[in-house]
Parts: structure tokens; sequence; C-alpha cells
């Protein structure tokens, strides 16, 4: 099985930030690669897949790079809203496997 | 609206099986597949499977082979999740979630999730 692995777990910041968030797949994925944000008590939501492919209706100030193993989430200018929990996904292939999530705090 | 609606919580005890159901409206249903994706209390995201809706067609997780099986009604637009031989471990939320057309795979779409509680 493919293994994703995110970092940092935890990180505190101030709204106004830029953030940065990285994902680093076991094996070459290429492109296929999705990011969630996860507020608490509510589902996961699509912010970014094939790795860079903003999602419709998400902000601008989400986006995302990367291809074969190492791959990066940037929240531009924090806002609010954006403090939750963030997950990596592969699905290069089966099992599709989740990161371990990157709680992202108020300073 | 494109939504997915899901179930109500469930309490089961251990050795028994739930099963679980995700009514999907506002878009052609056998025209996507449908992901299982189950968050245990405080925990990451666990994919458990996916579903076509289409041809029945199903692929399961290592991990839950023989004990999960997902199934779906046309006439109502919904898939289901059934889950046997329940243990504490099996505790958690279970979304069900729409696999996003194209050659990326995504889960565009979240059911707001089942609560499963398995409890002596």
């Amino acid at each position: 099985d493919i293994q994703m692995t995110q970092s940092p777990s935890s990180l505190s910041a101030s709204v106004g930030d830029r953030v940065t968030i990285t994902c680093r797949a076991s094996q070459s994925i290429s492109s296929y690669l999705n990011w969630y944000q996860q507020r608490p008590g509510k589902a996961p939501k699509l912010l970014i897949y094939a790795a860079s492919s903003l999602q419709s209706g998400v902000p601008s100030r989400f986006s995302g790079s990367g291809s074969g193993t190492d791959f990066t989430l940037t929240i531009s200018s924090l806002q609010p809203e954006d403090f939750a929990t963030y997950y990596c996904q592969h699905t290069y292939s089966t099992p599709i496997v989740f990161g371990q999530g990157t709680r992202l705090e108020i300073k | 609206q494109v939504q997915l609606v899901q179930s109500g919580a469930e309490v089961k005890k251990p050795g028994a099986s739930v099963k679980v159901s995700c009514k999907a409206s506002g878009y052609t249903f056998t025209s996507y597949y449908m992901h299982w994706v189950r968050q245990a209390p405080g925990q990451g995201l666990e994919w458990m499977g996916i579903i076509n809706p289409s041809d029945t067609s199903t692929s399961y997780a290592q991990k839950f082979q023989g004990r999960v099986t997902m199934t779906r009604d046309t006439s109502t637009s919904t898939v289901y999740m059934e889950l046997s031989s329940l243990r504490s471990e099996d505790t958690a939320v279970y979304y069900c979630a729409r696999r996003r057309t194209g050659r990326h795979d995504a889960f565009d779409i979240w059911g707001q999730g089942t609560m499963v509680t398995v409890s002596s």
C-alpha cells in the first residue's frame, strides 16, 4: 500500500498568514493527489484535486502543487473560517489512502 | 441541488451487523461511482471501498474484505454499506462520498455522516 505522510501534524497561525502544508507519498503517485478540509463535526470538503486543480467554489487563496512524491497545499492569506483539519489523499491505486491530517489552529 | 443524505445514527452490539444508507439527489445516480469512508472518534479518514451504481461492481479495501458489502437500489437512488461482525473498533462516523467525473478520482460530494456505535 502507498503511505501518505503529512507535515506538520499541527500548526498555529494568525489571520492573514501564509501557510504551507506538506504531503509525501511513499512512492510516486504522479499527480493523483487531492486535498480536503474538515471542520469539527462536519464532512470533509474537497479543495484541490489532481494536485493543483481548484475545486469549483473553493476560494482562490487555496492552491496546490507538486507531483511524484512531494506535494504542498498553500493558503495565501488565512481567513477565520480556514481554521480546520486538512487531509491529503492519493487516488493512484487502491487502497486509497489519506494522510494523517494537519490541524490548523488560531495563534 | 446535488446532495447525499445518509441514514441516522445506530447503536449495535458486538457481533451484529449494520446497514447504512446514502440517498443521492440532484444528479444522474448511475453516472457516478460512490465511495465509503469512515472516521473513528478523534482519528483520521479511512477508505473502505467503492461501488459503481451502474453495474453494481465493487472494490473493497483488503482490511474489510469479507465483512463489508456495498449495494445499490436504482429505484430510490440509494447506495448501502453493510458491515458485519461488528467490534468496538468499528465505532466511527461512516460517510458516503461521490467520485467526481474525469481521469483523476476525488470525492466531490459527501454525505453528512452516520455515527455507528458498537457497544455491549
